[in-house]
């Protein structure tokens, strides 16, 4: 099992610019989720989702868009990115369950907005 | 607003010495919460974690505590090795939300 997959590793951008951020999950795992990180503010939740079709906001969903088509996908776009994009991007993805709680981290995209 | 919050962002201890990560939050509804490691260019890795039924779970070398009243929990690692070097996030499972991270650097 591969895991949680994130393509691409890394991205430069110009501002402007559109992209989009692919996690691919081999699990079956129902739940998919978007985080970004910056430094001092941890982990933060932008989008995710319950199941196939489904998405929903988190935190900072602003200036991002997403797709869960597939199950073992979920997509992340952004459609003109700022250079208040510029972070490290982490897809997750957890079963469903009373106690399965703990999520399974890809190993992150690295995206700079210029 | 922050809902989890680890206010000490970083964290030194001697190889062998006890390492205490503390984490607050402040919804009382919060029913199960979990630690996370991450080390650098690498995603976070589930570390343990703890219901809210319980005051205490352990693991080994890692232990959590849970203090509801206060909305407190901690994480304990004794003994601390240098390979515990990393950062550390709570998590409270019911909305995702995360703290900032503890950064604990052990020396040998």
């Amino acid at each position: 099992n591969a895991g949680v997959t994130q393509t691409p590793k890394f991205r430069v951008l110009k501002t402007g610019q559109s992209m989009t951020l692919l996690c691919a999950q081999d699990m079956n795992h129902e739940y998919m989720y978007w985080y970004r990180q910056d430094p001092g503010m941890g982990l933060r939740l932008i989008h995710y989702s319950v199941g196939e079709g489904t998405t929903a906001k988190g935190e900072v969903p602003d200036g991002y868009n997403v797709s869960r088509l597939k199950k073992q996908n979920f997509l992340l776009g952004l459609e003109s990115a700022a250079p208040s994009q510029t972070s490290v991007y982490f897809c997750a993805s957890r079963n469903l369950g009373p106690d399965l709680n703990e999520q399974f981290f890809g190993p992150g995209t690295r995206l700079t907005v210029l | 607003d922050q809902q989890v919050k680890q206010n000490s962002p970083s964290l030194s201890v001697q190889e062998g010495r006890i390492s205490i990560l503390n984490c607050d939050y402040t919804n009382s509804m919060f029913d199960y919460f979990l630690w996370y490691k991450k080390y650098p260019a690498e995603g976070p890795t589930f570390l343990i974690s703890i219901s809210s039924i319980k005051d205490k779970n352990e693991d080994g070398r890692f232990t959590v505590f849970l203090n509801k009243s206060a909305k407190h929990l901690s994480l304990h690692i004794v003994p601390s090795q240098p390979g515990d070097s990393a950062v550390y996030f709570c998590a409270a499972s019911d909305d995702m939300r995360f703290g900032a991270g503890t950064r604990l650097t052990v020396k040998p």
